[in-house]
């Protein structure tokens, strides 16, 4: 089976850009994390989505957001980009939200911008 | 709201000792897992722990599950210098917020 997949794996934006990362979950798995990690921060939660429709949030800034397609891949979106958006973008898929299957995560993003 | 503590963050240790890096997190958890990081790379899982006093164990790795102290041990045997990474915990409460929450990684890095 393959795993989780993510495009592009390396990024370098300028500021005030938009960019746009892409996610492929596992076969047969519905919900796709994503995830931010930078030295500073750690790993902390963007937003999942299950069903093409966005069921949980984190504490992001309204120029992250994300969607869902019928097939369960994902993207991310960032507009007007902070030289603080430079961070590995991870996204995890699973089965299915609600039950407590383990996520399994992508290789990453990394997007630096200048 | 679950929050997610580890302890070391950094660990330098020589190779062939032992160390144990510690996870306490605030609230009940529904589960509790271990992944490691390699620099540049993704994470990979090594253990789901559901249940109080669950142990698991995978080479030199060794993992428990304390719920009633909110606390998980991660317990390295012999280290030797492949297990240098970075090794996170997380929680995952299973309420109509289920997310799945970090720690912020131990980095541990074993001496030749």
């Amino acid at each position: 089976k393959a795993g989780v997949t993510q495009t592009p794996r390396y990024l370098i934006k300028t500021r005030g850009q938009q960019v746009t990362l892409s996610c492929s979950p596992i076969s047969g798995h519905r919900s796709v994390s994503w995830y931010q990690q930078t030295p500073g921060q750690g790993l902390q939660f963007l937003f999942e989505y299950f069903s093409e429709t966005q069921r949980n949030k984190g504490n992001f800034p309204g120029r992250f957001s994300g969607r869902q397609f019928s097939n369960s891949r994902s993207e991310m979106n960032v507009s007007t980009l902070e030289l603080g958006d430079s961070a590995l973008y991870l996204c995890a898929s699973r089965n299915s939200p609600g039950v407590l299957y383990e996520q399994y995560f992508g290789p990453g993003t990394r997007l630096t911008v200048t | 709201e679950l929050k997610v503590e580890q302890n070391p963050l950094f660990l330098s240790m020589q190779e062939g000792k032992n160390y144990t890096i510690y996870c306490n997190y605030s609230t009940t958890s529904d589960r509790l897992y271990w992944y490691r990081q390699d620099p540049g790379k993704s994470l990979e899982s090594l253990f789901v722990l559901l249940s109080n006093g669950a142990v698991k164990q995978e080479g030199r790795l060794m993992a428990s599950l304390d719920t009633k102290a909110r606390l998980s041990t991660l317990h390295i045997t012999a280290a030797v210098h492949d297990l240098s990474a970075t090794y996170f915990c997380a929680g995952h409460l299973m309420n109509r917020d289920d997310k799945i929450i970090f720690g912020k990684g131990t980095r541990l890095h074993i001496l030749p």
